[in-house]
């Protein structure tokens, strides 16, 4: 079971990028990274997926070098809503075995 | 439905009660899984189901905990004999493909 280190916070200001980076030395070759965005009183969700390279979608982009133990979330222009706590989980096809740590709380200021 | 749903958002409990939650998954999701979290910690891997029967219950805590989901769809975590240290907030998950869950709003327990 793969683990992650993530920092435990980080600050922002509204419009600027962000780029939380989680360390996973011990992924396997059938994990893939996933990240999540939990707000306060509500359940994580689903952000984005990536197995290598880069992926991107309309709300964040994965970047995952070649030998895949560390991957970075790159999140646009923050704004305040954008203030949550993010988990990097990595995982093989069977999503139980993910494992979600203590996540990184964000905090974008004005 | 249009989204996992958790039923009820709060329960309060006496100490030595037991207690069913409810989770409604999202229509046509086969996998189900269940996670506990308590403030200021990450969701904690309780269960897991594929279709009625529980592929990897490895996280249950202990034999006071307990989840069926007899009909492959609605599913029930029943805590027995309920301990101040069940407090938490307890999230369903459900997916059709590995690592995209969709969760819902949790359950809030407090055990008094």
């Amino acid at each position: 079971l793969a683990k992650t280190t993530q920092p435990i916070s980080m600050d922002s200001y509204e419009g600027q990028e962000v780029n939380i980076t989680c360390s996973h030395n011990n992924i396997a070759t059938n994990d893939y990274i996933t990240w999540y965005q939990q707000f306060p009183s509500q359940g994580p969700r689903f952000i984005i997926q990536g197995y290598k390279t880069k992926v991107t979608n309309e709300v964040a982009s994965l970047f995952i070098p070649a030998d895949r133990k560390s991957s970075t979330l790159s999140l646009p222009r923050v704004s305040l809503s954008d203030t949550a706590v993010y988990y990097c989980l990595v995982g093989d096809n069977d999503f139980n075995k993910f494992y979600f740590g203590s996540g990184t709380k964000l905090n974008v200021k004005p | 439905g249009a989204g996992v749903s958790q039923t009820p958002s709060n329960k309060v409990t006496e100490k030595g009660k037991y207690v069913e939650l409810r989770c409604d998954p999202i229509s046509g999701h086969t996998a189900l899984y269940w996670y506990r979290q308590s403030l200021g910690q990450g969701p904690e891997f309780l269960i897991y189901f594929q279709g009625t029967g529980a592929a990897d219950d490895s996280g249950l805590p202990n034999d006071r905990f307990f989840a069926v989901r007899p009909e492959g769809s609605v599913s029930t975590l029943k805590i027995q004999r309920t301990e101040r240290g069940d407090s938490a907030v307890y999230l369903c998950a459900s997916s059709l493909r590995q690592g995209t869950a969709f969760f819902g709003q949790g359950t809030r327990l407090t055990v008094v």
